[in-house]
């Protein structure tokens, strides 16, 4: 199975600070990654997927890049509503696989 | 609208199985694959598998080989996930989610609660 690696593992951010989660895999995977933002007792919701691609209805403050085994999520302004736990995907391989997740918390 | 229905929760022994539903409305069932995702408390996303609902073809993660079973029935637009020989650590949120083919997941269900407890 292809590994995914997130870092941070938690993040602590202001609103209104620019945050960039990266996330790895243990081999390429062209574009073929997403990303999600999950929120306590919720289920996953999609924000990004081909790497850069913003899911209809998320706001523009969020955006991804990268290719081959090295990725970013950022969001260039962070709001109160963005403090969650955000997850990355592959799906590059038959065997879809996630990343540990990073927390995102009030500093 | 796409929804995502799940089933509500159970409470198993070890040893026994579950099944969950996952019934879909809003779009043509068979043109989108169902996956099935489980979180067990604080830890990560783990993808189980996926069926496509058009042919019936399924595939596995190798972690739950023999011991997960992907179905449908495209009557009732609904897929189900049933899980054998279940223990402790597969008390989790099972999640259903839509996927175009082996892609990534627009829709979600809600989730449903497995407890596995003597």
């Amino acid at each position: 199975d292809i590994q995914m690696t997130q870092s941070p593992s938690t993040l602590s951010a202001s609103v209104g600070d620019r945050v960039t989660i990266t996330c790895r895999a243990s081999q390429t995977i062209m574009t073929w990654l997403a990303w999600y933002q999950q929120k306590p007792g919720k289920a996953p919701n999609l924000l990004i997927y081909k790497a850069s691609s913003l899911e209809g209805g998320v706001p523009s403050r969020f955006s991804g890049s990268g290719s081959g085994t090295e990725f970013t999520l950022t969001i260039s302004s962070l709001q109160p509503d963005d403090f969650a736990t955000y997850y990355c995907q592959q799906y590059n391989s038959y065997s879809p696989t996630f990343g540990q997740g990073t927390k995102v918390e009030i500093k | 609208q796409v929804q995502l229905v799940q089933s509500g929760a159970e409470v198993k022994k070890p040893g026994a199985s579950v099944k969950v539903s996952c019934k879909a409305s809003g779009y043509t069932f068979s043109d989108y694959f169902i996956h099935w995702v489980r979180q067990a408390p604080g830890q990560r996303l783990e993808w189980m598998g996926w069926i496509n609902p058009n042919s019936g073809g399924t595939n596995y993660a190798q972690k739950f080989q023999g011991r997960v079973t992907l179905t449908r029935d495209t009557s009732i637009s609904t897929a189900y996930m049933e899980l054998s020989r279940l223990i402790s650590d597969d008390t989790a949120m099972y999640y259903c989610a839509r996927g175009l083919g082996s892609s990534w997941n627009d829709y979600w269900g809600q989730g449903t609660l497995v407890t596995v407890s003597s």
